[in-house]
């Protein structure tokens, strides 16, 4: 098992521009979600999703779109990127009604740089 | 509303020296409470969760329901215990929230 692999691991986007992150994981986890790490604010909730064709707002929702398709892919959009956005960004899994038995499992990050 | 609060932001302690990390929380129903930490740069890695009541790497973590507390201690620090140490309450809607984090540094 891969486990949750995101894509890119770096990336520098100019204001205005779109890009894709991408998450996906192999553990047939219903559950998957996107946060943002920012210093002294720990991380935040983004988007989260509780399967296939069904997503719902975390937190700080703006400025991002998901969408869930499939059970292993879980991609977050950025419209419009503007330089609030410069933050890692993590993808996390998990699989439902295992309540405290398993925490979430992460990817290794993306790193997103906006000028 | 669920939260979860950290009140250091950074703790600094001498190798060998007894380390608590303060956690408490908010929610309305039974929360499920994990401690994660992240190395230098590295993804973040489940420590605990109060549910199991385990030990790991010498960690240990009580849920008091009274001081809606959830703590991190350690009896003796490690220099490789130096990390960001983040506490998390799983409620409503299966939404994980994090703390602001603590910083650990343990010096040699």
């Amino acid at each position: 098992n891969a486990g949750v692999t995101q894509t890119p691991k770096f990336q520098v986007l100019k204001t205005g521009q779109s890009m894709t992150l991408q998450c996906a994981q192999d553990m047939n986890h219903e559950y998957m979600s996107w946060y943002r790490q920012d210093p002294g604010m720990g991380l935040r909730l983004i988007h989260y999703s509780v399967g296939a064709g069904i997503t719902d707002q975390g937190e700080v929702p703006n400025g991002y779109n998901v969408s869930r398709s499939t059970t292993e892919d879980f991609p977050l959009r950025l419209l419009s990127a503007a330089p609030s956005q410069t933050s890692v960004y993590f993808c996390a899994s998990r699989a439902l009604g295992t309540g405290g038995t398993y925490g979430y499992t992460f990817g290794s990050g993306t790193r997103l740089t906006v000028v | 509303a669920q939260r979860v609060t950290q009140p250091e932001k950074l703790l600094s302690v001498f190798k060998g020296a007894p380390v608590e990390l303060k956690c408490n929380y908010s929610y309305s129903g039974s929360p499920e409470l994990f401690w994660y930490v992240q190395y230098s740069r590295q993804r973040l890695q489940l420590l605990l969760r109060h549910i199991s009541r385990e030990s790991i790497k010498g960690f240990t973590a009580d849920l008091n329901k009274g001081e809606t507390s959830f703590h991190l201690k350690k009896p003796f620090a490690q220099e490789e215990d130096s990390a960001m140490y983040y506490c998390a309450s799983l409620g409503g809607a299966q939404k994980l929230v994090f703390g602001q984090g603590t910083r650990l540094t343990i010096n040699p």
